[in-house]
């Protein structure tokens, strides 16, 4: 019940193109979805988040999509750059604990 | 650079030993998160001290503990370390009481490796 299902585990997308990646989870008292970006050999940083209670949020090329009843949330990057190359994180929080979904090593080909 | 520091970025140890990792937050920040990130378990939440006091525990194995300490620094002691225990280790920090809403600043992380 406390896991965070992510997927998919790897992902190619052409420049310019859109990144979709999904996440799911079971334990409905998670009150906040944050989702962190990895370049390697850094920390995580948070990249964007969401509350239950918003459907869509969004920043700049990025943005969540919150499904209440589906128990689904998922990040989608808009015209994605090179820079964009990172591994992602989903995660799910409740009462100051965070269970991450296992990543999304992402790829935009040039 | 996230302002938040840790020492040392490298650690080669032997199974049965225990270490020490430590943790500098951001100046002012009072909360500090501890994290194990290794390929196979993903990224995982240790454990989170505010101002001194523990907050919250995750997936923290009883052969680790954590301490915060009155300069708001951070140490987490891994002991009778195995070879699964070979990880980054990272921490985090954020400026207020902790809540998860707020932005956490990550280190560079401790990268250990139990032989």
């Amino acid at each position: 019940q406390q896991q965070v299902k992510q997927s998919p585990q790897s992902l190619i997308v052409q420049k310019g193109g859109i990144s979709i990646i999904n996440c799911a989870y079971e334990n409905t008292a998670f009150d906040y979805f944050p989702w962190y970006q990895q370049f390697p050999g850094k920390g995580p940083a948070l990249l964007i988040a969401i509350r239950p209670d918003v459907s869509e949020k969004k920043e700049g090329r990025f943005t969540i999509s919150f499904n209440k009843s589906a128990k689904q949330f998922s990040l989608h990057i808009m015209d994605s750059q090179p820079g964009d190359s990172a591994t992602y994180f989903c995660a799910a929080s409740i009462n100051d604990k965070i269970i991450f979904g296992k990543g999304t090593r992402l790829h935009i080909l040039p | 650079d996230s302002g938040v520091t840790q020492t040392p970025k490298h650690l080669i140890t032997a199974t049965g030993q225990r270490v020490t990792l430590r943790c500098s937050p951001r100046s002012g920040d009072l909360s500090v998160y501890w994290y194990q990130q290794s390929l196979d378990q993903g990224l995982q939440f240790l454990i989170h001290y505010y101002n001194g006091e523990e907050r919250a525990k995750g997936n923290i194995l009883e052969r680790f503990s954590a301490q915060q300490f009155p300069d708001l620094h951070s140490e987490l002691n891994l002991s009778s370390l195995e070879l699964g225990d070979s990880a980054l280790y990272f921490c985090a920090s954020t400026r207020g009481r902790g809540r998860l809403q707020e932005t956490q600043y990550f280190g560079p992380g401790t990268r250990l490796l139990v032989l």
